[in-house]
């Protein structure tokens, strides 16, 4: 099973500042199938981003992501007040497609 | 629009037998894949296993193999989620998730609300 380690587990920043947010894969990610997700408290995951790098419908320009292989980062330029949840990576290359263990992204 | 609707909240017994439920909405159900994800109190995100609605072809991840049963009715447009006997230990919600096309090998792009499993005695 490839497994997906996120960090840090959590990550206090302040509105305005910039987070970047880590996903290392235990071997290559197939195709650079790699998502990110974010989720906040009683509400369902919503994909931000997919194949390592490009935008779901609707993302805002702030959360970019990159990387290849086995090491992923998803970055938020400028955090706004709506962005402090949950964020998940998950590869859908390998099944089982697994997700990483998360970071929260609190208010600092 | 597309949506998936879950089926309500469960407070079971140890032992007993469940059956939940995701219907889908806004599109031609059979076209997508559609997984089962869990979420344990406190935990992150577990992926289950999917279902092709178009000809029920499964797949499931190991954790759960044997633990749970996956199945869709492509009639009424719901996929399930069930078990034979619960453990304390299947307290979770439960998310049904749709793959963004027809392929296993993409992300999900809509979730069901969730449904909250509860098992106690």
């Amino acid at each position: 099973e490839l497994v997906l380690t996120q960090s840090p587990g959590t990550l206090s920043l302040s509105p305005g500042e910039r987070a970047a947010l880590s996903c290392r894969a235990s071997q290559t990610v197939i195709s650079n199938f790699l998502a990110w997700y974010q989720q906040k408290p009683g509400q369902a995951p919503r994909l931000l981003i997919y194949g390592a790098s490009s935008r779901a419908t609707g993302i805002p320009d702030r959360f970019s992501g990159s990387g290849s292989g086995t090491d992923f980062t998803l970055t938020i330029s400028r955090l706004e007040p709506e962005d402090f949840a949950v964020y998940y990576c998950q590869q859908y290359g390998t099944s089982p497609y697994t997700f990483g263990q998360g970071t929260e992204l609190e208010i600092k | 629009e597309v949506q998936l609707v879950q089926s309500g909240s469960e407070v079971k017994m140890p032992g007993e037998s469940l059956k939940i439920s995701c219907k889908g909405f806004g599109y031609t159900f059979t076209n997508n894949w559609i997984a089962w994800v869990r979420k344990m109190p406190g935990k992150g995100l577990e992926w289950m296993g999917i279902i092709y609605p178009g000809d029920s072809d499964t797949r499931y991840s190991p954790s759960f193999q044997g633990q749970v049963t996956i199945s869709a009715d492509k009639s009424i447009n719901t996929a399930f989620l069930q078990w034979s006997s619960l453990k304390a230990s299947d307290t979770a919600m439960y998310y049904c998730a749709r793959h963004i096309s027809g392929y296993s090998y993409t992300p999900f792009d809509f979730w069901g609300q969730g449904t909250l499993v509860t098992v106690s005695s």
